[in-house]
């Protein structure tokens, strides 16, 4: 089975911290994703990457980079944390093909103080 | 960014009973997804339906396509306590855009 880990299940962070969330993969797929969601809004992508040192932006960039050194890593960092990106957020992969089906970390759930 | 939509938003049914969820969606698509969410927990994929097909059985997952009102269905039949849930919907359009389309969701509580 695909198994995609996310570092933390729950954080906690102050204003203006730097934060790392940290996803990894052991099924070689080239497509990692990073999503956060909120009651009422569902799914919204922040990030995708279709290979190492690849990224593109979501629908939601604002306020976050990512890192992909290594094929089976994909990291989201909040340059300067707020409180409104207090979330879940989810991490996801999937193999090189079209529409693939998704494969999802059980989540982070950031709290920023 | 545009959405994908579900329908109820929240249902509540008796053990054994059907359960059944719609997802209506604004672009063309490739194919469309359901996945299933417990509880703090992250998403897992369900079943797959491709764009020229109209219906697709898994278990007891029946899953319905209608491209011209662009819309599916998500049939749980004889339901069980375990099948308590958030279910999501998730298009993928024909635009190679590697940007699924989450719906918001239907949560679904069997009752024992």
């Amino acid at each position: 089975d695909v198994k995609v880990t996310q570092s933390s299940r729950y954080l906690v962070k102050r204003t203006g911290e730097k934060v790392f969330l940290e996803c990894v993969q052991d099924m070689d797929h080239e497509n990692m994703f990073w999503y956060r969601q909120d009651p009422g809004l569902g799914l919204r992508l922040i990030y995708f990457s279709y290979d190492v040192k690849m990224k593109e932006k979501g629908d939601i960039p604002e306020g976050y980079s990512v890192s992909r050194e290594k094929k089976e890593r994909f990291s989201l960092i909040l340059e300067s944390a707020s409180t409104n990106q207090t979330s879940m957020y989810l991490c996801a992969s999937h193999p090189t093909g079209f529409g693939q089906p998704q494969h999802f970390g059980d989540g982070t759930r950031l709290s920023i103080l | 960014s545009q959405q994908g939509e579900e329908d109820p938003q929240a249902l509540s049914i008796q053990e054994g009973e059907n359960a059944t969820m719609n997802c209506s969606y604004k672009t063309s698509i490739n194919n469309l997804q359901w996945y299933r969410q417990n509880s703090g927990r992250g998403l897992v994929h369900l079943i797959l339906i491709r764009s020229n097909e109209r219906e697709k059985h898994s278990g007891r997952l029946r899953v319905t396509l209608d491209t011209s009102k662009k819309s599916s269905s998500l049939l749980i039949t004889a339901s069980r306590a375990a099948d308590t849930a958030s279910y999501f919907c998730a298009t993928v359009p024909t635009s190679g855009t590697y940007k699924y389309i989450f719906g918001t969701g239907t949560r679904l509580k069997v009752l024992a």
